[in-house]
């Protein structure tokens, strides 16, 4: 079963735009993280941010985590076409599991 | 520093078959698991090894078995294939220390059953 769930499931924006991506998540958490996969290949991780943060920033990246709502928010500021990937959250599920979301489908049109 | 190795890449096998998959972690890195990734169910985790124990289990059937090496190696199988194990199967490894959670993802193993 999904502990995340992202919304929209595709994104489609045009290049220099900005895409924000929600994620609501079922139970507590000690930390939240964002992975990116291109195209049917491997993830690569973005960003963590804990539990006790509301906030984090990593170059284009900002994300933003309510826990009271159970959600979090990933932004990508000035979009460019290498961001076209599909992008995931994931919270942990005890030692190294993690339960990934459905994942939202970003598309960068030139 | 190399990344997490995946082999093979791509396999085609046929119903009732068995297959096996190799992963090599990074350098250091003693926790190695294996995802499955479909586009009806998403990613989901099969199980995770560290320190050759098994450490956590997803809910798979037992055609579906792992194990580690003394060099933190892990290989996957998968017996008496069915075709909805078609499937990108991901491995990713961690140092393994407890906390943050950060996995470094291989490029995947797709498989294909006919």
């Amino acid at each position: 079963s999904q502990q995340g769930e992202e919304d929209p499931q595709a994104l489609s924006i045009q290049e220099g735009e900005n895409a924000t991506m929600n994620c609501s998540y079922k139970t507590s958490i000690n930390n939240l993280q964002w992975y990116r996969q291109n195209s049917g290949r491997g993830l690569v991780h973005l960003i963590l941010i804990r539990s006790n943060e509301r906030e984090k920033h990593s170059g284009r990246l900002r994300v933003t985590l309510d826990t009271s709502k159970k959600s979090s928010s990933l932004l990508i500021t000035a979009s460019r076409a290498a961001d076209t990937a599909s992008y995931f959250c994931a919270t942990g599920g005890g030692a190294q599991k993690l339960v990934f979301g459905q994942g939202t489908r970003l598309t960068i049109n030139p | 520093k190399a990344g997490v190795t995946q082999t093979p890449r791509y396999l085609i096998k046929t119903r009732g078959q068995q297959v096996t998959l190799s992963c090599s972690p990074i350098s250091g890195h003693r926790s190695v698991s294996w995802y499955q990734q479909t586009p009806g169910q998403g990613l989901q985790f099969l199980f995770e090894y560290f320190s050759e124990t098994q450490r956590n289990k997803g809910n798979f059937p037992g055609r579906f078995s792992g194990r580690q090496f003394s060099n933190s190696r892990s290989e996957m199988n998968v017996s008496t294939l069915e075709l909805g194990d078609s499937a990108l199967y991901l491995c990713a490894s961690s140092p393994g220390a407890s906390g943050a959670n950060v996995l470094t993802f291989g490029a995947g193993s797709r498989l294909t059953v006919l």
